[in-house]
């Protein structure tokens, strides 16, 4: 079956710096992959969504990257603020006839100011 | 409402009660997700309904749990005969059920089972 995994639990940077989250998946190739922010005591919120045939999608500062030779996702954000601070999810998305979302168990960023 | 609603937020319940979470979707979602997350851990897939119907139910962990969603809107979440296992907070999100659309979670409701 389908694995997401996201390689670190917990990343410290420090502000002004390029964050970058890892996440891999270990079979099929997803029809998209969704990346998620979630800060304590809250639901996760969306940020982007890259489908498996775009290599990089755009908004603001952010910026996510999808590799179906790698089998990997790259999410980035540049100028990181402490405000960026909190747990970042990778889900993905399989076109099955189902809309099964299935996450990974998160990054936990801290921006260092 | 202009967001997906859990009720209630919190819950305490003695081992061996019965409890039931609602959900109530953003409306027009085809789309509605349960999920499990236990303090600091990741998101626990439970079940998905498209529609009222629920074509994946392989995330709920027991017969002890069930789920039902009526008018394409409501959702509820049951456990019978809670263990102290249970202890978590439960997540509903919506979407518009097409490929491609983003997910909108609750704020959930955080379950302690005593």
């Amino acid at each position: 079956s389908q694995k997401i995994e996201q390689n670190s639990e917990a990343l410290n940077i420090q502000e002004g710096k390029t964050a970058t989250l890892t996440c891999n998946y270990t079979n099929y190739s997803p029809a998209y992959l969704q990346w998620y922010r979630q800060d304590p005591g809250r639901g996760p919120v969306f940020l982007l969504l890259i489908r498996e045939n775009e290599k990089e999608k755009r908004k603001e500062r952010l910026k996510v990257t999808f590799d179906t030779t790698l089998k990997q996702s790259l999410f980035h954000i540049t100028a990181s603020q402490p405000a960026d601070s909190a747990t970042y999810l990778c889900a993905e998305g399989s076109n099955f006839g189902n809309e099964k979302l299935t996450f990974g168990t998160g990054t936990r960023l801290t921006i260092i100011p | 409402g202009a967001g997906v609603s859990q009720s209630p937020s919190n819950k305490v319940t003695e081992k061996g009660k019965d409890v039931e979470l609602r959900c109530d979707p953003i409306s027009g979602h085809t789309a509605l997700y349960w999920y499990r997350q236990r303090l600091g851990q990741g998101l626990e897939f439970l079940i998905y309904f498209q529609g009222n119907s629920a074509p994946d139910k392989s995330g709920l962990p027991s017969d002890r749990f069930s789920a039902e969603r009526t008018g394409e809107s409501v959702s509820t979440l049951t456990i019978q005969r809670t263990q102290q296992e249970d202890s978590a907070v439960y997540l509903c999100a919506s979407s518009l059920g097409s490929l491609n659309t983003e997910a909108f979670f609750g704020q959930g409701t955080r379950l302690t089972v005593v």
